[in-house]
């Protein structure tokens, strides 16, 4: 397709089941980006991908979310045991360049809006 | 650290009249700056940018933002603003090189556009 496409566009889940959230960027795109935007909040970087290299997941809340990027392509964003404060839109983004070749703009999805009950 | 402050949550405007949204930034040194805009339900979309060069930056609908490097500020300016423009709009910041490619986003100004 011609943007990133993410599914599901919405997810209820009970707490403490896992979901997973799934990204399909931009074909060709080496850089992707997942955030979580809480409401009324900004989005928030959560982790980074070089095609399949998982190179920063230092804005991972805890050890309970987990990426990944097998092929460079699609990514999945995996939480597990959800927790109420998880509920967020999740974001995911594409870039064509590598992160550190100097601030190329990012490419987003719709999202993903996340309900945990 | 890095940060992106965007002092005005909520701005109604009349449709026809000029808008200006402000957004300050927090860093060292000269950043790549950015405007998205997001309606509800929707992904960000990118308006305009600042690498380096020329301080004012021409957006799509008409939007324009203007570097300033003495305040810290990039603002987003449009003359006549039309009802479609009613969104929430980000300004973020990514810094150069190596792990801090990623980007700042300020809490968002949500515009309404009265008739």
């Amino acid at each position: 397709g011609a943007g990133v496409s993410q599914s599901p566009r919405y997810k209820v889940a009970k707490r403490g089941q896992d979901v997973a959230l799934r990204c399909d960027p931009i074909s060709g795109h080496v850089s992707l980006f997942w955030y979580q935007q809480a409401l009324g909040q900004g989005p928030e970087f959560l982790t980074y991908f070089q095609n399949e290299a998982q190179l920063d997941k230092s804005g991972l809340p805890s050890d309970r979310f987990f990426a990944e990027r097998p092929e460079g392509s699609v990514s999945t964003l995996k939480i597990q045991r959800t927790q109420k404060e998880d509920s967020a839109v999740y974001l995911c983004a594409s870039s064509p360049s590598p992160r550190d070749s100097g601030g190329q703009p990012q490419h987003f999805g719709d999202g993903t809006r996340l309900s945990i009950l | 650290a890095q940060s992106v402050t965007q002092p005005d949550i909520h701005i109604t405007v009349s449709e026809g009249a000029s808008l200006e949204l402000r957004c300050n930034y927090s860093y060292g040194a000269t950043p790549y700056l950015f405007w998205y805009v997001q309606s509800p339900g929707q992904g960000l979309q990118l308006l305009l940018k600042y690498f380096s060069g020329d301080t004012l930056v021409q957006g799509i609908k008409g939007f324009e933002a203007e570097f300033k490097r003495s305040q810290s500020s990039f603002n987003l300016r449009k003359p006549s603003v039309h009802w479609s423009d009613a969104a929430e709009y980000f300004c973020a910041v990514a810094t150069y090189g190596g792990s801090q490619g990623n980007l700042i986003f300020g809490k968002g100004t949500k515009l309404s556009v009265k008739p």
